[in-house]
């Protein structure tokens, strides 16, 4: 089955620095990967997905992350944190049927003036 | 905005009792998801409907129960709740289900708090 771990609950950054959000996947086939962000009181959002295309993909709001097979990660970054970006985030990855996504524990992003 | 909605937005009810939880996917998606996002669990996978039909069942409780209706509205029952039960539980939506290949759509989720 796959699954997926996100390290840090938490992770604090000044507005401004680079935000690098952890994920490593488990898997015994090729993964689709995903990453949702969650803001205070509303459901959870596509930020962007791998399916196999490319390996370093883009999302909205200027985040990005690459595929690593061979670190078996999925690691979510943005070179400029900005206010407006603290959220909560969840690596997530779909079954072989596509029928459901199982997500990570989540890690809340705190960004300081 | 989703396009998915779901009500009520809060709930509390007593341990014992009986809930229903409704959501309308976006116009035209046929599959409904539901998850439990609680602070000791995460997010946890209920179940997914696609066009009526039982697609996947994930860790859900068998005092839990969904259907999804012809309009393609889901409801999500819970029994004989306990206070482990309390959590945010969300309902989304996608096209065809095949998610390798498309997004979830989230509602804003019914806070569930038993007492």
């Amino acid at each position: 089955a796959q699954s997926v771990t996100q390290l840090g609950s938490h992770v604090s950054v000044s507005e401004g620095a680079l935000v690098l959000l952890r994920c490593n996947y488990s898997s015994s086939v090729p993964p689709y990967l995903f990453w949702y962000v969650q803001y205070p009181n509303q459901g959870l959002q596509l930020l962007l997905k791998y399916t196999s295309a490319a390996t370093l993909v883009k999302g909205i709001n200027g985040f990005e992350a690459e595929f690593k097979k061979s670190e078996t990660s999925f690691h979510l970054t943005k070179p400029s944190a900005h206010m407006s970006d603290a959220a909560e985030y969840f690596c997530a990855v779909s079954d072989n049927a596509g029928n459901m996504l199982t997500f990570g524990g989540g890690t809340r992003l705190m960004v300081k003036p | 905005d989703s396009g998915v909605t779901q009500t009520p937005k809060h709930l509390i009810t007593a341990t014992g009792q009986r809930v229903t939880l409704r959501c309308s996917p976006r116009s035209g998606d046929l599959s409904v998801y539901w998850y439990q996002q609680s602070l000791d669990q995460g997010l946890q996978f209920l179940i997914h409907y696609y066009n009526g039909e039982e697609r996947a069942k994930g860790n859900i409780l068998e005092r839990f129960s969904a259907q999804q209706f012809p309009d393609l509205h889901s409801e999500l029952n819970l029994s004989s709740l306990e206070l482990g039960d309390s959590a945010l539980y969300f309902c989304a939506s996608s096209g065809t289900g095949r998610l390798q290949n498309e997004k979830l759509f989230f509602g804003s989720g019914t806070q569930l708090s038993v007492l």
